[in-house]
């Protein structure tokens, strides 16, 4: 069963770096039929893609946040990784990582797999 | 401000048929599939529903999907109480070349 731990530090200072990484187990991220993604939502809200990569490192990123994005890849570690830059109180948020299913058929992106999601709250 | 619009919130009570909708536009429900999340307080999201009206396994057939031009609907029958969570619609945007959601739609179970 495949499993995606997130782990990272729970407080970060208003302008400092959010950095988030997601360890993937019971299964590969080398896989060629997925791309491996970032989620938040901030309290009490709906939630935000953030961006997502590819195992051979080749990331998209959602346009409101693209300055200030990057996710990477660590296939020998199978892990995959999160940078926000200056952060403020607005970057508040539950963040997930997740395995994005890229379905054969046109149109098809979902979700499958979701890590427990880590708190990280923005504040000096 | 979500991109895809759901209601905030619905109800109904056991044994009930209940609608959850999800609006779009052309350039995500309107051209790509719809995909449905649901999510108990403090736990991550999990997969409903994807390619508009396909169960993951182990989700049972008392949920259901439909899509019609701009706009989706999860249909939950035979409502039972431990379907009380908040439901995310999702899908892909061709114009912002990502995914979007809903806001997220929580439903009592009266």
């Amino acid at each position: 069963q495949l499993q995606l731990q997130d782990s990272g530090p729970g407080l970060v200072r208003p302008s400092e770096t959010l950095s988030l990484t997601c360890t993937v187990s019971g299964g590969s991220i080398s896989s060629s039929s997925y791309y491996w993604g970032w989620i938040r939502q901030p309290p009490g809200k709906g939630l935000e893609w953030i961006g997502s990569i590819y195992y051979s490192g080749s990331p998209y990123y959602n346009a409101s946040l693209k300055s200030r994005v990057t996710i990477s890849v660590d296939t020998s570690r199978s892990q995959f990784s999160l940078r926000l830059s200056s952060v403020t109180a607005a970057d508040t948020a539950i963040y997930f990582c997740a395995r994005e299913v890229i379905g054969a058929t046109e149109g098809v992106y979902y979700f499958d797999y979701w890590g427990q999601g880590a708190l990280v709250t923005v504040s000096s | 401000q979500s991109v895809l619009t759901q209601p905030p919130s619905t109800s109904g009570t056991p044994g009930q048929r209940v609608t959850i909708s999800c609006s779009g536009g052309i350039s995500n429900i309107g051209s790509n599939t719809v995909n449905w999340y649901q999510q108990f307080p403090g736990t991550a999201p999990k997969l409903l529903l994807f390619n508009n009206n396909e169960r993951p396994s182990g989700v049972p057939d008392r949920f259901s999907g439909s899509k019609s031009g701009t706009s989706a609907s999860l249909v939950i029958s035979g409502l039972q109480s431990d379907d009380e969570a908040e439901y995310h619609c999702a899908a892909w945007d061709d114009s912002l070349n990502g995914q979007v959601f809903g806001g997220g739609t929580k439903l009592s179970v009266l």
